[in-house]
């Protein structure tokens, strides 16, 4: 059974860190896209990064040279490194899978929630 | 990045009737395109991918049609479980983006 479980939220100060994980269960995360998406309470979805491939990576334009998302293959789990963090990176951040040879998300992460508050 | 403008934003309707949301891309995705229904305080579950192909396990009341910029979700007769909120999502070119979503309440 596919399961992805999000650790590494929490409250910190602006200009702060964090790293959220994602720890992947019923297949390996090397075999497909896995991606961070992010909303803010009360409002939509917003996809922040994919990495695909052997390394390739995209960035939502607002986080650019702030996140970097990475993966373990030997822990079999997907990270996003925060860096720099504003008030506006306040929001449930989501790991999702894609489905094998695909760019659409099938299985998600119940979410780890990011404040960014001093 | 490729925008995708849906609409309506809100849409009130009865359990029974037909609903249809409408989805616009700024350019061209083919048929690069997801549908996803989203209940409060959980993750997003995908309903239809390509445009038109619906997932497993997903009631066949739920169909996707459309390619290149104007696409469509209907729901084709509303049940109860399904007042929820609805985001298309593109993919283009190595870059992902939702659509600002559509809420489907109790009329």
């Amino acid at each position: 059974e596919v399961q992805l479980v999000e650790t590494g939220g929490g409250l910190i100060q602006p200009g702060g860190s964090l790293r959220l994980s994602c720890a992947a269960s019923g297949f390996t995360v090397s075999s497909n896209y896995m991606g961070w998406a992010r909303q803010a309470a009360g409002k939509g979805l917003e996809w922040v990064s994919v990495i695909y491939g052997a390394a390739g990576t995209y960035y939502i334009d607002s986080v650019k040279g702030r996140f970097t998302i990475s993966r373990d293959n030997s822990k079999n789990t997907l990270y996003l490194q925060l860096n720099s963090l504003r008030a506006e990176d306040t929001a449930v951040y989501y790991c999702a899978r894609a489905a094998a040879g695909t760019s659409f998300f099938d299985y998600w992460g119940q979410g780890t929630l990011v404040t960014v508050s001093s | 990045d490729i925008q995708m403008t849906q609409s309506p934003s809100t849409l009130s309707a009865s359990v029974g009737d037909r609903v249809t949301i409408t989805c616009r891309a700024s350019q061209s995705i083919s048929s690069w395109l997801a549908w996803y229904q989203q209940k409060p305080g959980k993750a997003p579950k995908l309903l239809i991918s390509k445009a038109s192909s619906l997932e497993s396990g997903v009631p066949s009341r739920f169909s996707g049609s459309g390619s290149g910029t104007e696409f469509t979700l209907t729901i084709s007769s509303l049940q109860p479980d399904d007042f929820a909120t609805y985001y298309c999502q593109q993919y283009d070119n190595y870059s992902w983006t939702f659509g600002q979503g559509t809420k489907v309440e109790i009329k």
